[in-house]
């Protein structure tokens, strides 16, 4: 059975940083694109970042280029995204989601989901 | 203001179909596959429909998909209370070298 399980939200003030973290069973991680897709309280689906099985090729959304780094560990079947800079309108649940073989169709063909951690960022 | 655009809310009553339209732009539909997603409330999103018309194990044929062009359908027939839920489409965008997302379209069975 596939599990994705985010940890790693919190509060935290405007500028300051954060990890989340991802950890994934009951599939081949390494053989599979990852992604992180966030949502604003009340609001919708936000794709944030991605990375390639092998951790080669990385993608971000621009709102995120910069100041968000997405990273994994094949030896230890984990997914994480450091987030700097944090600002307000960061606020949200984030989600990692399992994607494709391919990257770029894979990216966002997203066939398992986490349940998501929550992060605010505010003073 | 999302890259693809979804209506923000459909209805309909029990046992009849809907439809879903997800409009984009030659750099995302109209090259790339589309994905639909359902989230249900306080729920994560679930994968529907992936390359444009296929089902992933497990779900329902009553749900289906059809694109054309810049364009993309979902359509949900013999509808059920409990498909109340935010429908999302999804593809990779050539111009932004990443994924989008349309804006959500909330489903009322009336």
């Amino acid at each position: 059975e596939v599990q994705l399980l985010e940890s790693g939200g919190g509060l935290v003030q405007p500028g300051g940083s954060l990890r989340l973290s991802c950890a994934a069973s009951g599939f081949t991680f390494s053989s599979y694109a990852m992604s992180w897709v966030r949502q604003a309280p009340g609001k919708g689906l936000e794709w944030v970042s991605a990375i390639s099985g092998s951790g080669g090729s990385t993608y971000y959304a621009d709102s995120v280029k910069g100041r968000f780094t997405i990273s994994r560990d094949n030896s230890k079947n984990t997914l994480y995204l450091q987030m700097n800079s944090l600002r307000a309108e960061d606020t949200a649940v984030y989600y990692c989601a399992k994607g494709g073989i391919t990257m770029v169709q894979g990216v966002i063909m997203l066939d398992y989901w986490g349940q998501g951690t929550l992060v605010t960022v505010s003073s | 203001q999302s890259v693809l655009t979804q209506p923000p809310s459909v209805s309909e009553a029990p046992r009849q179909r809907v439809t879903i339209s997800c409009s984009g732009s030659s750099s995302n539909i109209g090259n790339n596959a589309v994905n639909w997603y359902q989230q249900l409330p306080g729920k994560a999103p679930k994968l529907l429909i992936y390359y444009d018309d296929l089902l992933p194990s497990g779900v329902s044929d009553r749900f289906s998909g059809s694109k054309s062009g810049t364009s993309a359908s979902l359509a949900i027939s013999g509808l059920q209370s409990e498909d109340e839920a935010d429908y999302y489409c999804a593809a990779w965008d050539d111009r932004l070298n990443g994924g989008v997302f349309g804006g959500g379209t909330k489903l009322t069975v009336l």
